[in-house]
């Protein structure tokens, strides 16, 4: 069984130019999230979907940050403009409902510098 | 707020000894799961162990254990038997049994020694 795919898996960027990531999840999970990954940090969360539903987004920095999960399925978070802050990595994880394990799936990341 | 503390940045041991990691946290929830998750080096992050918090009996999964202790809202991995694979960053997190998000502690990182 495939696992979550994340692309690209590094990018370098000026600041103020736009960035794109893109996050496959395991297949049948329907709960999607991305979370950022800071140096030397636990990852944070960003926003959660349930579905193609944006059921948790209070963390995702909006004036720059945007997400889709068009079909439900694969999901992509966007910046624009970028800034030096923003430099981290950006993990995807997905998991199943309601599921009392908890078990998130995570992809390898995408490593983002924002130069 | 729920907030995860891992206290120790850095942790050393050598193949074949006992290792333990340290995480605390605050909620006033009654009803949560913890979790311990391993990511290697530019790999991704996987799930080492959980613990259902209504549960008293300590999780193990082979050569990894835990101690958790409610009332002192402690939650400690132990590794036996370390081997160099071991090593890697080791995150503490934290999910209330309603929610889905995990909130996560800024990580051990362990080495192994040869």
């Amino acid at each position: 069984e495939a696992g979550v795919v994340q692309s690209p898996r590094y990018k370098i960027i000026e600041k103020k130019q736009p960035v794109a990531f893109w996050c496959n999840p395991i297949s049948g999970h329907n709960t999607l999230y991305w979370y950022r990954q800071n140096l030397g940090q636990g990852p944070e969360l960003l926003i959660r979907y349930e579905n193609e539903e944006a059921v948790d987004d209070s963390q995702l920095p909006k004036d720059r940050f945007s997400a889709e999960r068009l079909k439900g399925v694969d999901s992509t978070l966007k910046i624009q403009p970028a800034e030096l802050g923003d430099s981290a990595v950006y993990l995807c994880a997905s998991s199943f409902g309601h599921t009392n394990t908890g078990e998130l799936f995570f992809g390898e990341g995408s490593r983002l510098t924002v130069l | 707020a729920q907030t995860v503390t891992q206290s120790q940045p850095e942790m050393s041991v050598q193949e074949a000894e006992t290792v333990t990691l340290s995480c605390t946290y605050d909620t006033s929830e009654s009803d949560y799961y913890l979790f311990w998750y391993k990511q290697p080096p530019s790999r991704q992050m996987i799930l080492v162990i959980r613990q259902e918090a209504y549960k008293q009996q300590n999780a193990t999964e082979n050569r990894f254990s835990v101690n958790f202790q409610k009332a002192a809202k402690s939650f400690s991995l132990k590794i036996s038997d370390s081997q160099l694979g071991d090593a890697a960053m080791y995150f503490c997190a934290y999910r209330i049994n309603s929610g889905y998000a995990l909130n996560f502690g800024k990580g051990t990182s362990l080495l192994v020694t040869p």
